[in-house]
């Protein structure tokens, strides 16, 4: 089973908003409302910031948004600020075969 | 406060063995599942091993089965990850997290370097 599929970096500006996709397949994302993402700051352990597609784990900014069309889920971040500048990873559940699968990672910079 | 702490860590040499612990405090432990998850230098997160509350079921990536082990004791509210036959490629920081419809709850990590 592969990874799941994110850019490997994005950047904008404070105020603005960005949108990061996570494509998988229909064995994992397709299949399953079971899509988390995680914030990861440098020599920091991850941080879940979206659970289950769409919510939020309590006391995580509403700037972050998930959602999720066919194979692909989305994690927006808007009003963009200096603190989001951090890697974002997607993961989705899999099935017993492979249980986790985590993207590669994204690399936000705000300029 | 909830939390998991992770400990075990260290430099081995292609083909020993390292066993890894994780203690849990601060919820019912056999509530959730628990997870291990590595990110080798410069890369990204990579699902290792999962075990159910009980301990009754429990889940390996491809990359480390028939290798690795991961069992808890709940008695004691720790996990453990049994890492045998030891590859230059496991040469990651092992994070433990609390698991259940996601990983919410992280420790720091221990580093383990397997190196000749």
């Amino acid at each position: 089973q592969s990874a799941l599929t994110q850019p490997a970096s994005m950047s904008g500006s404070p105020g603005q908003s960005i949108t990061i996709s996570c494509t998988g397949t229909s064995t994992d994302v397709g299949k399953y409302n079971l899509v988390s993402w995680y914030q990861q700051h440098p020599g920091k352990a991850p941080k879940l910031i979206i659970y289950e597609v769409t919510k939020w784990p309590s006391g995580v900014s509403n700037r972050f948004s998930g959602s999720k069309s066919g194979n692909t889920a989305s994690l927006t971040i808007s009003g963009l600020q200096a603190e989001d500048e951090a890697d974002y990873y997607c993961c989705s559940y899999a099935g017993t075969r492979h249980y986790w699968l985590f993207g590669g990672g994204t690399k936000l910079t705000v300029l | 406060e909830v939390q998991v702490l992770e400990s075990g860590g260290g430099l081995v040499q292609p083909g020993e063995s390292l066993r890894l612990s994780c203690a849990a405090s601060g919820f019912t432990f056999t509530s959730y599942a628990m997870s291990w998850v590595r990110q080798a230098p410069g890369k990204g997160l990579e699902w290792v091993s999962s075990v159910s509350g009980s301990g009754g079921s429990t889940y390996y990536a491809d990359s480390v089965k028939g290798r690795f082990a991961i069992s808890r004791d709940n008695s004691k509210t720790t996990v453990y990850l049994q890492m045998n036959s030891l590859r230059v490629e496991d040469t990651a920081i092992y994070y433990c997290a609390r698991d259940q419809v996601a990983m919410d709850v992280w420790g720091q990590g221990t580093r383990v370097t397997v190196s000749s």
